[in-house]
């Protein structure tokens, strides 16, 4: 969807190292969301945001840290990857009000930790 | 927390043939979605659906909130169809955790 971009869409890091995952939207949506997609799992809730500063912690969120300083932009932060972060991260966006709750989603980024 | 049920786990179809998926769920929901992950990975929104009917163009969807669970009907199907269909959930307004089933994987073959 244009509206909403995730970078890098691949990456290889080392266990130990840190990484940031970035989602860019541009529909100016209250909600925002990280989601890891794993074999057997189907998609798992790690973190989300509901407005700049505002964020909480979702089903997975152990190793994981967010931030918000923009509507627009919501980093998801590695502090030190091990081989069990190994998937493919979904970042999603939703409007949020009370008519429609409908989910975007960015393209996803593959991260491999070796 | 809720449990999300899809069958079938997987699906072969022959160009041409319709087909019915299902998703159960094992409490009262808020928000029910479908959506479309195709083969390179993107996750399309099919249906924002949380009870009745809805219908966009070969696809429809109903949901019977009562009974817990929800139907993805696909008409005419075609190669452009294969992928995992996903139904997610969400329990309450501003729950905000959309829980997923494991997925459907549909393959249409011409």
């Amino acid at each position: 969807d244009a509206g909403i971009t995730q970078s890098p869409r691949h990456k290889v890091t080392e266990t130990g190292t840190p990484v940031t995952l970035r989602c860019h939207q541009t529909e100016n949506h209250r909600y925002m969301y990280w989601y890891r997609q794993d074999p057997g799992h189907g998609l798992r809730l790690i973190h989300y945001s509901y407005g700049v500063k505002d964020t909480d912690k979702g089903e997975v969120s152990d190793g994981y840290s967010v931030s918000r300083s923009k509507t627009e932009d919501f980093l998801l932060t590695l502090e030190s990857a091990t081989s069990s972060q190994t998937s493919v991260y979904f970042c999603a966006i939703s409007g949020g009000d009370s008519y429609y709750y409908g989910y975007t989603f960015g393209s996803g980024t593959r991260l491999t930790v070796v | 927390g809720i449990q999300v049920e899809q069958s079938p786990p997987d699906l072969i179809l022959q160009e041409g043939a319709n087909s019915t998926l299902r998703c159960n769920f094992s409490d009262s929901v808020n928000n029910l979605q479908w959506f479309h992950q195709n083969p390179w990975g993107q996750l399309i929104n099919l249906f924002y659906i949380p009870s009745g009917t809805k219908q966009n163009g070969r696809l429809s969807a109903t949901t019977v909130a009562t009974e817990r669970y929800s139907l993805l009907y696909i008409s005419s199907s075609q190669t452009t169809d294969s992928g995992v269909y996903f139904c997610a959930v969400e329990l309450g307004a501003g729950a905000n955790n959309l829980f997923f089933g494991t997925g459907t994987r549909l393959t249409v073959i011409p």
